[in-house]
């Protein structure tokens, strides 16, 4: 399995609270990507990164941000939490834009 | 917007039968992957096909590109309950990646 480590796994937050998810890699593919995943949506690209501290916009971008100061770390910031940001959020990571991507196990965020 | 449309949503079998759930666009791909994804956990690589026409065997798992490099199939023979779960096609366009929503697979015994 490749090494990719979501945390938190699990949490619950307050409607207006800061939320910052971590992914964490320790296979140095150059991209990392976060998802969120929403039934009858499937799975939706919110923002990625090609290098330390280059990043772009997904499909879902709009209420997030993203951080990659190190290689290994892809950080995730939902500045003020709103219940529409309740999902299952998921971190990938690919060698380059061409090859697989491979997932961690997901970080499930519910919003009050 | 590249979208890629699978067909069924759900789909619910009996041991040993055979299936096919379908993944169609109206864009081309250079490359298609096939992805499998069970309850609580992220999804995992099954094939990429990059050729148009290719066929790809993974056990009783076929995987097909079409020849347009628009649209491709997974067929599985003879299906058992370890098969259940998400299956995801996720397409290689002009973004990193599009995935379809994906076909919800129960094999019952």
């Amino acid at each position: 399995d490749a090494g990719i480590t979501q945390s938190p796994r699990h949490k619950v937050t307050e409607t207006g609270t800061p939320v910052t998810l971590r992914c964490h890699q320790t296979e140095n593919h150059r991209y990392m990507y976060w998802y969120r995943q929403d039934p009858g949506h499937g799975l939706r690209l919110i923002h990625y990164s090609y290098g330390v501290k280059d990043t772009d916009k997904g499909e879902v971008s709009d209420g997030y941000s993203v951080s990659r100061s190190k290689t290994e770390d892809f950080l995730l910031t939902l500045e003020s939490a709103t219940s529409s940001q309740t999902s299952v959020y998921f971190c990938a990571i690919s060698r380059d834009t061409y090859q697989p991507q491979h997932f961690g196990d997901g970080t499930r965020l519910s919003i009050l | 917007t590249q979208l890629l449309e699978q067909s069924p949503q759900f789909l619910s079998i009996q041991e040993g039968e055979n299936l096919t759930v379908y993944c169609n666009s109206s864009s081309v791909f250079s490359s298609l992957q096939w992805y499998r994804q069970e309850p609580g956990e992220g999804p995992v690589l099954l094939v990429t096909v990059v050729t148009g026409g290719e066929v790809k065997k993974l056990k009783r798992l076929t995987f097909q590109f079409g020849d347009a490099r628009k649209d491709s199939s997974l067929h599985i023979t003879a299906a058992q309950p370890g098969d259940t779960g998400l299956y995801l096609c996720a397409g290689r366009g002009n973004t990193p990646l599009v995935f379809g929503k994906g076909t919800r697979l129960s094999v019952i015994a």
